[in-house]
């Protein structure tokens, strides 16, 4: 069985600082991995993935996240935060190729990133 | 805007009703798949299809809830005898081929069950 935390329900920076959003996972194997995004009224969008390639991972909008087997984690962050990054996080654990079983893919709860002026 | 469409964007409706959920994918995507999101909860996968056959359901899936897909295009979601416990926000996303990373998700119906 598979599971993911993500260890922050909200976090809050001031824009222009770095991010930090933490994920743990749980997986009798080695895991796909993704970072979501969730703006208001808005559908899921794909911020990055790990599938057992470079373990530092490089995704969209200056966003990146590091694999680290031995603390099973997967944090996401960003040098620079901006007003526009505010939304719902979620990091998603699923079987290793990626090509998945619905059944043991796995969203975290969420993190809410709020950015101050 | 991600190009898969959900209707009604909000439905209200009373404990006991019948609902059903419209989803349009992409058009050429072959695959779509329902998902369920409670407060503070990340997404749960309910079911998904490839074309018009219904492949995989969550194990935890009631039997009231039924989904289909009858010409491979657009699927509905039906939610029998609602119970308060059914409100959250139900998505839809699609996908051309196997892989999470290339999933599109619509902005969702949210049910709220009074």
């Amino acid at each position: 069985a598979q599971s993911v935390t993500q260890l922050d329900s909200h976090v809050s920076v001031s824009e222009g600082t770095p991010v930090l959003l933490r994920c743990n996972y749980s997986s009798s194997y080695s895991p796909s991995l993704f970072w979501y995004v969730q703006h208001p009224n808005k559908g899921l969008q794909l911020l990055l993935k790990y599938t057992s390639a470079a373990t530092l991972v490089k995704g969209i909008n200056g966003f990146e996240a590091e694999f680290k087997k031995s603390e099973t984690s997967f944090h996401l962050t960003k040098p620079s935060a901006h007003m526009s990054d505010a939304a719902e996080y979620f990091c998603v654990v699923s079987d290793p190729l990626g090509e998945y079983n619905n059944n043991d893919m796995r969203f975290g709860a969420g993190t809410r990133l709020t950015v101050k002026p | 805007d991600t190009g898969v469409s959900q209707d009604p964007r909000h439905k209200i409706t009373k404990r006991g009703q019948n609902v059903t959920f419209r989803c349009d994918p992409i058009s050429e995507h072959n695959r779509l798949y329902w998902y369920r999101q409670t407060l503070g909860q990340g997404p749960e996968f309910l079911t998904y299809f490839q074309n018009e056959a219904q492949l995989e359901k969550s194990r935890l899936l009631s039997d009231r809830f039924s989904a289909e897909r009858p010409k491979g295009s657009f699927s509905t979601l039906e939610i029998q005898r609602t119970e308060q416990g059914d409100s959250a926000m139900y998505l839809c996303a699609s996908s051309l081929g196997a892989g999470f990373e290339k999933l599109f998700f619509g902005s969702g119906t949210q049910l709220s069950v009074l």
